[in-house]
């Protein structure tokens, strides 16, 4: 069966702390890996990845993908209290064409 | 871009009802949306895979009479909670998809079934 993993589930930290998020993996057929980020609503895409050892950044984030090991790290260097939320990791699967998601790690930013 | 709408974000209703759940893409056009639950702190949960133009393919464990999708255009899909209990509470997520592996999620509609 198909399995998505994040660790850890929560975590609480400092303003200005470095986090670093795990998503590993096991499916068949995988395609691509993306990350989002929940606060109080819907998801909201962050990153695509599609290729081992291609680091993808934007600002303070960061992720990337060892296809070798089944696992994607996101990072996010000196933490503001916005970037409180859930962030999930959801693997996409050829011949079902789904996505599934993994249980999410709920990041808590205190001042 | 890419924006997809949900309508109601927020229903709180009797149980025994029905209560639709629209999801619309507004500025694109996709042949699959996905509708998705989540229950409070857990991840989202795939319940069915909608075509246009075609029947819905449901995940395992998901009642198909009770959770009825129809999705009548590229840009239009709705889900039906039919005959809703207090268990049925829950936020429920659309998501559409412009290409196979591009997903852009509505902003969730919350249900509250008293």
């Amino acid at each position: 069966e198909d399995k998505v993993v994040q660790s850890p589930l929560s975590l609480v930290v400092h303003e200005g702390d470095t986090v670093t998020l795990n998503c590993s993996y096991e499916v068949t057929n995988f395609r691509s890996l993306l990350w989002y980020k929940q606060e109080k609503k819907a998801p909201t895409f962050l990153f695509m990845l599609t290729s081992s050892g291609i680091e993808k950044k934007s600002g303070r984030l960061s992720s990337i993908l060892d296809k070798k090991e089944l696992f994607s790290i996101l990072n996010i260097t000196a933490t503001q209290t916005g970037d409180s939320a859930i962030y999930l990791c959801a693997v996409f699967t050829s011949g079902t064409y789904k996505y599934i998601f993994g249980t999410g790690t709920r990041l808590k930013v205190l001042a | 871009g890419a924006v997809v709408s949900q309508h109601p974000s927020r229903v709180i209703c009797k149980s025994g009802t029905s209560v639709k759940i629209e999801c619309r893409s507004l500025d694109f056009q996709a042949t699959t949306m996905f509708w998705y639950r989540q229950f409070p702190k857990k991840s989202l949960m795939l319940m069915a895979t909608s075509n246009e133009g075609s029947k819905a393919t449901y995940e395992q464990g998901v009642e198909k009479d009770k959770f009825l999708i129809n999705h009548a255009s590229l840009t239009l899909s709705t889900l039906t909670v039919t005959s809703a209990h207090p268990e049925d509470s829950s936020f429920y997520i659309c998501s559409a998809a412009p290409t196979r592996e591009e997903q852009y999620f509505g902003p969730g509609t919350r249900l509250t079934v008293l």
